[in-house]
């Protein structure tokens, strides 16, 4: 199985910080990442696609970068709506599609 | 405005079998792959299932293959998610998520709120 994992499992920051959260894949996967927010009892929402194309309407202090096993997510400038859990996941291998594990940002 | 509606949840015994429905607005229904994605209550997310446009080709996770059905009714603008021999460890909120091609499949750009399943005795 292609195994995502996230580092780290939990953060805590404060408004106006500028946080990282990393992604790992067991092989490699080119750019086939994607990154998701889920705030408690919600449905994830889609943040940005292959590595760091962002989904229309994302704030743009959220970026993502790399490629190839390692990735990460940047929030520039913290805000208290994005307080949250972050998950990664590969679109590289069409039969087994999976998410890291999960990162949650708390104050 | 894309909306996605799952209903089709409860309570089950192991062994049981439910189905799962989800209703699509907002977008041509028609056009677009769709997935089923599940979270068990505290942990994270496990893709299920995946349906092209017309079912042509059709995915499962090794956990629930031979299980689960997934299908879909263009005309209805739904798609199903049928689960038989129910499972403890298949108690989640399952979300439908619409798919979004980037030149690859597995991406999951608008989800529904999501429909409980518990699976217990």
């Amino acid at each position: 199985d292609l195994q995502m994992t996230q580092s780290p499992s939990s953060l805590s920051a404060s408004v106006g910080d500028r946080v990282t959260i990393t992604c790992r894949a067991s092989q490699n996967i080119s750019r086939y990442l994607n990154w998701y927010q889920q705030k408690p009892g919600k449905a994830p929402k889609f943040l940005i696609y292959a590595a760091s194309s962002l989904q229309s309407g994302v704030p743009s202090r959220f970026s993502g970068s790399g490629s190839g096993t390692d990735f990460t997510l940047t929030i520039s400038s913290l805000q208290p709506e994005d307080f949250a859990t972050y998950y990664c996941q590969q679109s590289y291998r069409t039969l087994g599609w999976t998410f890291g594990q999960g990162t949650k940002v708390e104050i | 405005e894309v909306q996605l509606v799952e209903s089709g949840g409860g309570l089950v015994q192991p062994g049981g079998s439910l189905r799962l429905s989800c209703a699509a607005s907002g977008f041509t229904f028609s056009s677009y792959s769709m997935n089923w994605v599940r979270q068990a209550p505290g942990k994270g997310l496990e893709w299920v299932s995946y349906i092209t446009v017309s079912s042509s080709t059709i995915y499962y996770a090794d956990s629930v293959k031979g299980r689960f059905t997934i299908s879909r009714d263009n005309a209805k603008n739904s798609l199903y998610l049928q689960m038989n021999s129910l499972r403890d460890e298949d108690t989640a909120v399952y979300y439908c998520a619409r798919d979004y091609w980037t030149g690859t499949a597995g991406n999951f750009d608008y989800w529904g709120q999501g429909t409980l399943v518990t699976v217990s005795s």
